[in-house]
Parts: C-alpha cells; structure tokens; sequence
C-alpha cells in the first residue's frame, strides 16, 4: 500500500537558518503530493501541494520540488523564522483515491 | 477559514461509556473524514464519507463507527469507549477526491480513564 516517510524530528534551527524535511514516498501510479502544517494546538492546514512529477510548490516562502525519479517531496525554505515553529507532515492522495496518507509529521523548533 | 466545528472540544469519560462525537460542515463539501492523531503515529483515518448515508473505513476503523445523515453533519460514535482511543480526533472536508485540499477542523481531545 501507499506510504510516506519524513525524517524524525525535532529539527531545531535558528532564525535564519535554512530548513530541509526529507519525505519519500511508496505509491503506485501518479500520486499527488502536499505538505500540511500543525500550529500547536490547532488543525492541520495546507501549506503546499504538487499534483504532477517535477512540479514545484510553494507558499510563505517553503518550497517542494515532486521528484518521481527520487520518489521525493522534500521540504525548504530558505531562512526560518521564529512563527514557522509548527508540526509539518508529508502526504500523498493515490491515483483515483480520495483520501490521503500522512507520514508521521516532523516537528520544527525555531530559537530567536 | 473553513467552516468547520467539531464538538465537543474536550472529553474526559470511562472505559465502557459510549461516546459520540460531531463534526459540522457549512462548506457544502461532499467528502467529510474522521482521524487520529497519536504521538510516533501521526494522522491515521478512521472512516470517511463520500455523500450522505455513503462511508467507508479507514485504516484503524476498529472499535468506530460513523453516520451521515445530512451533508453537513458526519458523526463519529465509540460504542464503548476503551483507554486506546484516547487520542486527539480531527475531522475534515474536501470538495472533490483526494487532489482536493482538505481542510480540517479545530480537533476534539478524548480522554478514556
């Protein structure tokens, strides 16, 4: 079955610093891919998606290039600041399917 | 933002007790989902709805069940409530399958003494 995995977090940076989240993915067919984000004591909310290999999705300065070759959707920005401190999880939406699969999220720390 | 309520927010209650909790849509959204989110296991679905009276499972629909009755409402029912199912449960919607953006809703955190 589908699967996503992210790195282990926490990842813990300081403000400035440039972020890298790894996700890779197991799916059959042509996924489409998203990033959420879980500010602490809230719901997720979608930060970024890319529906189609070597898409490039961005948003509030995070960027995700979809790479079929790496089976990879990994996660920057170029300098963080103290506000992205959030829970940011990886997810894939199969081929003709209509839900989606989560990988187990990455916590973000981000020190003034 | 979506408007999406759940209720209730928080819940404290016995092993063996039935539960039910409600999430409430004003998005006219057709697809509505019900997760759990545990520490080391991310977000699991637990059953969704692709229109009203239409559901489906998820991958830890054990020990759930779900209703549909109109297409803003989609209930979420612990028959008897055990210690496992303490968790933080989030509900959402989406306009159309999967490449649609779901959106979610504020959480529900569950306690089972």
């Amino acid at each position: 079955g589908d699967s996503v995995t992210q790195m282990e977090g926490p990842v813990t940076l300081s403000e400035e610093a440039f972020l890298t989240i790894n996700c890779t993915y197991t799916a059959t067919g042509y996924p489409s891919l998203f990033w959420y984000v879980q500010y602490p004591g809230e719901g997720l909310q979608l930060l970024l998606k890319a529906t189609k290999a070597d898409d490039k999705g961005s948003n509030k300065g995070f960027e995700a290039t979809y790479r079929k070759e790496t089976t990879s959707f990994h996660l920057e920005k170029g300098s963080v600041q103290v506000s992205d401190s959030a829970v940011y999880f990886c997810a894939l939406s199969g081929t003709g399917y209509s839900t989606l699969t989560f990988g187990k999220g990455t916590m973000l720390l981000v020190s003034p | 933002d979506a408007g999406i309520t759940q209720s209730p927010r928080h819940k404290v209650t016995e092993t063996g007790t039935p539960v039910t909790l409600r999430c409430h849509q004003t998005e006219n959204h057709r697809y509505m989902y019900w997760y759990r989110q545990d520490p080391g296991h991310g977000l699991r679905l637990i059953h969704y709805s692709y229109g009203v009276k239409d559901t489906d499972k998820g991958e830890v629909s054990d020990g759930y069940s779900v209703s549909r009755s109109k297409t803003e409402d989609f209930l979420l029912t612990l028959e008897s409530a055990t210690s496992s199912q303490t968790s933080v449960y989030f509900c959402a919607i989406s306009e159309t399958s999967g490449y649609n953006e779901q959106f979610f809703g504020p959480g529900t955190r569950l306690t089972v003494l």
